[in-house]
């Protein structure tokens, strides 16, 4: 069965990037768009972007001039970068599989992120 | 853009009582799905297209509805089903997801 495993520093200063991994593991990563999703107490769960391994992406528009997601097929890996962070960033990260680009099966464990100085 | 709304914010029940979460859109809906999270955990697939069992999700769990009230009823609840609901869908502009604010059941 597929499971998506995030990693990345849990701490990021204000005004920096914000780098995670999810490798994604017993499932082709050309099989399937995937997903980065966030939840914070603030804000609740919130949709940041999706690719497919052929370039195809889609960026939620009150973050996309900040985020960056990328595919690497040669290591089952999904990215994401976010980029001059504050501290409304501060969440839990999640990679999930999108399925039909309509759902999100199997999520992540999920990795948190605090940003402070 | 579509708005998702919850309700109840809580429900507090006891084992083996019938629990009924409803979720609201402010424009028609298509692919409505629905995710519990269990305290400290990720969130899990239940339900697709409004009525569909995700795959290992027990009979108890069911959903209906259509357009922009949907509800997700589960039977007969048990301890372990302690955990807060939402829904999600899909929209089509701006193109992306959203989720409910979330209903929490507690167990009696």
């Amino acid at each position: 069965q597929v499971q998506l495993r995030e990693s990345g520093p849990g701490l990021v200063k204000p005004s920096e990037t914000l780098s995670l991994t999810c490798t994604v593991s017993g499932d082709s990563i050309t099989s399937y768009y995937w997903s980065w999703l966030r939840q914070s107490p603030g804000k609740g769960l919130e949709w940041i972007a999706y690719i497919y391994y052929s370039g195809f992406i889609n960026y939620n528009p009150s973050l996309k001039s900040r985020v960056t997601i990328s595919v690497d097929t040669s290591k089952s890996q999904v990215s994401l970068n976010l980029r001059s962070v504050t501290a409304a960033d501060t969440a839990v990260y999640y990679c999930a599989r999108t399925i039909n680009v309509v759902r999100f099966d199997p999520w992540g464990q999920g990795t948190l992120v605090t940003v402070s100085s | 853009e579509t708005v998702l709304t919850q309700s109840p914010a809580t429900l507090s029940l006891s084992p083996g009582e019938r629990a009924t979460l409803s979720c609201r859109a402010s424009q028609s809906v298509n692919n409505l799905a629905w995710y519990q999270q269990k305290p400290g955990q990720a969130p899990r697939l239940l339900i697709y297209d409004a009525s569909n069992r995700a795959a290992g999700v027990p009979a108890r769990f069911s959903g209906s509805g259509s357009g922009t009230d949907f509800t997700l009823t589960i039977s007969s609840l048990e301890p372990e089903d302690l955990a807060v609901y939402y829904c999600q869908q899909r929209t089509n502009w701006p193109p992306g997801f959203t989720f409910g604010p979330g209903t929490r059941v507690d167990i009696k």
